[in-house]
């Protein structure tokens, strides 16, 4: 199961916007509205910040806004923050119960 | 207040069987479409999802792995095992279950353990 791609590494200045790629195929993206993006600091768990493509989960700040378009899902984080360099990973739903992840995404705030 | 949190060894020789379990509180996994899935991640690299386990038991597997992973509901309701054999130095990595909330069309993964560093070498 080949895994969704990303950009390795996307970087903005603060108070920016920046937006993350994550690109499938018709049996992930581009066939569900099921995808979710994942914040990860380092040594620490994921933590949910889109959830069915553009839906935000309680908590997180409303900078973080998701989209699709075809076999593509984007996550895009305005008004860059110091907080928000961290790692971005997509996830998508597949068929027969399964998921598949993006490669990841270092996000830098220069 | 919900939780999970992964337990298992940290040190598994090569060729040898890991068993890992995930124990959840602040929700049942008798919930109507609950479910817990296991997802790693070898060290500076991406996530990977391994398997999952429905409240009715449903199961499924990633197919690079499928032969080698068996998820099961431990004896406790609170309790989500993952077994994995034949272990090799890729398996090195830190494993996550992760909780996919009840209800239909619940695709995303909303709680996640602090995960469990297991590295494989003689």
């Amino acid at each position: 199961q080949s895994a969704l791609t990303q950009p390795a590494s996307v970087s903005g200045s603060p108070g920016q916007s920046i937006t993350i790629s994550c690109t499938g195929a018709y049996s992930d993206i581009g066939g569900s509205n099921f995808v979710s993006w994942y914040q990860q600091h380092p040594g620490k768990a994921p933590k949910l910040v889109i959830y069915d493509v553009t839906e935000r989960p309680s908590g997180v700040s409303d900078r973080f806004s998701g989209s699709k378009s075809d076999y593509t899902a984007s996550l895009t984080i305005s008004a860059l923050q110091t907080e928000d360099e961290a790692d971005y990973y997509c996830c998508s739903y597949r068929s027969n119960i399964t998921w598949v992840f993006g490669g990841g995404t270092k996000v830098t705030v220069l | 207040q919900v939780t999970l949190k992964e337990s298992g060894p940290v040190l598994v020789k090569p060729t040898e069987t890991l068993t890992l379990t995930c124990t959840v509180s602040g929700f049942s996994l008798s919930n109507a479409r609950m479910g817990v899935s296991w997802i790693r991640q070898p060290p500076g690299k991406a996530l990977e999802w391994l398997a999952h386990i429905f409240s009715n038991d449903d199961k499924s597997y990633t197919s690079s792995l499928r032969s080698r992973l068996t998820v099961s509901k431990g004896t406790s309701k609170s309790r989500v095992v993952l077994t994995m054999t034949n272990l090799g130095p890729v398996d090195t990595a830190t494993y996550f279950c992760a909780r996919i909330p009840s209800g239909t069309f619940r695709n995303y993964f909303d709680y996640w353990g602090q995960g469990i560093l297991v590295t494989v070498s003689s």
